[in-house]
């Protein structure tokens, strides 16, 4: 089944405490992409990856980093979680087809996270 | 960034009335998309147009690009308490190595049986 795969879905951890939340996706996606998303803001692009070894920041990336080193998988890590990234993460991935303006974005389950 | 203003932000109806949501900016893009988003769940696509002047029919659904590819809307007849949930604009920029898909607010969509 195609698919994105999130891990964990549910998350509580304390300030400073560094975490990594993995995305995995089997569909051989070039594209791939974390958003957070919060009551009364919607969905905001952390990072993406256009592909291996690519990635940029999107509109919020303070915080956070990415890698990218293998085309599957798209970590997205917190090297020291405050309460203010207390969110709903979602990881996101597409074909990004060339000269194609209709690629469908792929969502995970999301990741539930608590910043205490 | 780009902005994409959708209107309205909450919208409550009763079973068999009609309703119309709003995507505006002032930007140009590619493509606007359309995803529902139901609670514990990601965003899933309902439709994409492309075309300025575009309409697309998912069955009670209609989706329409403007003629200028700034703004778009989803009306809905006969809404049903199915049609609860999440409703998501989100314009694509594409070419080139520009590829960024920016999202609107959302409409959260309930209709009441």
């Amino acid at each position: 089944e195609a698919q994105v795969t999130q891990n964990p879905r549910y998350l509580i951890t304390v300030t400073g405490k560094k975490l990594t939340v993995t995305c995995s996706q089997n569909m051989n996606h070039e594209y791939m992409s974390w958003y957070r998303q919060d009551p009364g803001l919607g969905l905001r692009q952390i990072y993406y990856s256009m592909n291996v070894e690519v990635t940029d920041k999107g509109d919020v990336p303070e915080g956070y980093k990415v890698s990218r080193k293998e085309k599957r998988n798209f970590p997205l890590i917190l090297e020291s979680p405050s309460p203010n990234q207390t969110s709903l993460y979602f990881c996101a991935s597409s074909p990004r087809l060339a000269g194609v303006s209709t690629d469908t974005q792929y969502f995970g389950p999301g990741t539930r996270l608590t910043v205490l | 960034t780009q902005l994409l203003e959708q209107s309205p932000q909450f919208l409550s109806i009763q079973e068999g009335e009609n309703l119309t949501v709003y995507c505006n900016s002032s930007s140009v893009f590619s493509s606007l998309q359309w995803y529902r988003q139901e609670p514990g769940e990601g965003p899933v696509l309902l439709v994409t147009v492309v075309t300025g002047g575009e309409v697309k029919k998912l069955k009670r659904l209609t989706f329409q690009f403007g003629d200028a590819r700034k703004d778009s809307s989803l009306h809905i007849t006969a809404a049903q308490p199915g049609d609860t949930g999440l409703y998501l604009c989100a314009g694509l920029h594409s070419g080139g190595s520009n590829y960024k898909l920016t999202f609107g607010k959302g409409t959260l969509l309930t209709v009441n049986p």
